[in-house]
């Protein structure tokens, strides 16, 4: 069955130090992967999804993933956390056949960033 | 700009008490979803529409329904809350074309956040 899983409910970092929130993916078919960040009591927001064209993709707010199909990964970072980074960052994929364009969504990390 | 709405933000309501929740979209998408996220939790969905077509989710309780009069605007029913549905209600759509990665993105509104006494 297909499963996303995002490694560390809770991630701490320093205002100007990297971001790494990592997502795993269990697929024997390369799906369709999205980045999405939640501010509290706001909707979803579509950082970047994953193009086959690039195993490198860029997204909104300075963040980009690298899609690693050997590690079945799609691991977000940010170079340089910033205080309005701070939210909860959801991996989710999506494939052919699993249903509608349905998404499996991972658990979640909360993103804090320390002054 | 194109764009999912959601209203109310904001929505009380009483145990037991019928309430609607309302999503619109001006992105002309045919799939149109509603999720239920309660704290600390990814989004669960509760069921999509495409087109016209109704899809329910297997596990969602009867007392949720949805209606979708037209292409733009859905309709979720709560028919008789219960304290366990308290909750953010998030509508998202999608639209269709030949790229699947369009097919398959999905575009979420700001949510309901849904109060019960």
């Amino acid at each position: 069955a297909q499963s996303v899983t995002q490694l560390g409910s809770h991630v701490s970092v320093s205002e100007g130090a990297l971001v790494l929130l990592r997502c795993n993916y269990s697929s024997s078919v390369p799906p369709y992967l999205f980045w999405y960040v939640q501010y509290p009591n706001q909707g979803l927001q579509l950082l970047l999804k994953y193009t086959s064209a690039a195993t490198l993709v860029k997204g909104i707010n300075g963040f980009e993933a690298e899609f690693k199909k050997s590690e079945t990964s799609f691991h977000l970072t940010k170079p340089s956390a910033h205080m309005s980074d701070a939210a909860e960052y959801f991996c989710a994929v999506s494939r052919d056949g699993m249903g509608t364009y349905k998404y499996i969504f991972g658990t979640g990390t909360r993103l804090k960033v320390l002054a | 700009d194109a764009m999912v709405i959601q209203n109310p933000r904001y929505q009380v309501t009483q145990f037991g008490k019928p309430v609607t929740l309302s999503c619109s979209q001006t992105l002309n998408h045919n799939v149109m979803y509603w999720y239920q996220q309660k704290s600390s939790q990814a989004p669960k969905l509760l069921f999509h529409y495409y087109d016209k077509d109704f899809n329910n989710e297997a596990d969602t309780p009867d007392n949720f329904q949805s209606r979708r009069p037209n292409t733009s605007f859905c309709f979720l029913d709560i028919r008789s809350p219960g304290l366990g549905d308290a909750a953010m209600y998030l509508c998202a759509t999608s639209g269709t074309g030949t790229s699947g990665l369009t097919r398959h993105t999905q575009y979420f509104g700001p949510g309901t956040r849904l109060t019960v006494l």
